[in-house]
């Protein structure tokens, strides 16, 4: 079963602004992770936030992560339309289960 | 970084028939690989944790006789969907853990849309 929620489902913005999802999650975990799939494509890896770590940053990349509220959320900066795509968040649950959890994803679309 | 290669992109079968999903990672060794299944729009589903050598750990309510994977070297995985019906259709994609990569991320294949008439 999937492990977490995320929000919005769908965010639509206009390029140079920057977008933000968030993810939600049950279980204990040893780090959450952020991917990107393009339309009909295999995902990539964006960015791995460690279970003790708050934030973390790359490039235009931000993510937060609070333990306590079992949420993450991914900011966009001076986003482009080549940002354009799915986003999900995985996480890796504690307890040596040695799988990734997808959560249900956000599909953005920058408009030039 | 590490590349995963997954074949076919895309395969039309006829219902009944049984089809094969290969991949391969190329550059690296992959002890454990996993199977995932997305229908459109929705997120991905882990269909199993294919290990090097061993039997695969199926998820809850994946039948292991439908979706049949074997994991023969550490540098391949298949899965063979077998006797393919309409409602099998669906974009499959397979990733693995690269030992060297901090064993954390997951390396993504292309993914696999299959098509059953």
């Amino acid at each position: 079963s999937q492990q977490g929620e995320e929000d919005p489902q769908a965010l639509s913005i206009q390029e140079g602004e920057n977008a933000t999802m968030n993810c939600s999650y049950k279980t204990s975990i040893n780090n959450l992770q952020w991917y990107r799939q393009n339309s009909g494509r295999g995902l990539v890896h964006l960015i791995l936030i460690r279970s003790n770590e708050r934030e973390k940053h790359s490039g235009r990349l931000r993510v937060t992560l609070d333990t306590s509220k079992k949420s993450s959320s991914l900011l966009i900066t001076a986003s482009r339309a080549a940002d354009t795509a799915s986003y999900f968040c995985a996480t890796d649950p504690s307890g040596g289960y040695n799988k990734l959890i997808f959560g249900a994803g956000t599909r953005l679309a920058v408009h030039p | 970084g590490a590349v995963v290669s997954q074949h076919p992109s895309w395969v039309i079968c006829k219902s009944g028939t049984s089809v094969k999903i290969e991949c391969r990672s190329l550059d690296f060794q992959a002890t454990t690989m996993f199977w995932y299944r997305q229908f459109p729009k929705q997120s991905l589903m882990l269909m199993a944790t294919s290990n090097e050598g061993s039997k695969a750990t199926y998820e809850q309510g994946v039948e292991k006789d439908k979706f049949l994977i074997n994991h023969a070297s550490l540098t391949l995985s298949t899965l063979t969907v077998t006797s393919a019906h309409p409602e099998d259709s669906s974009f499959y994609i397979c990733s693995a853990r690269a030992t060297g990569y901090g064993n954390e991320k997951l390396f993504f294949g292309s993914g696999t849309q299959l098509s059953v008439l």
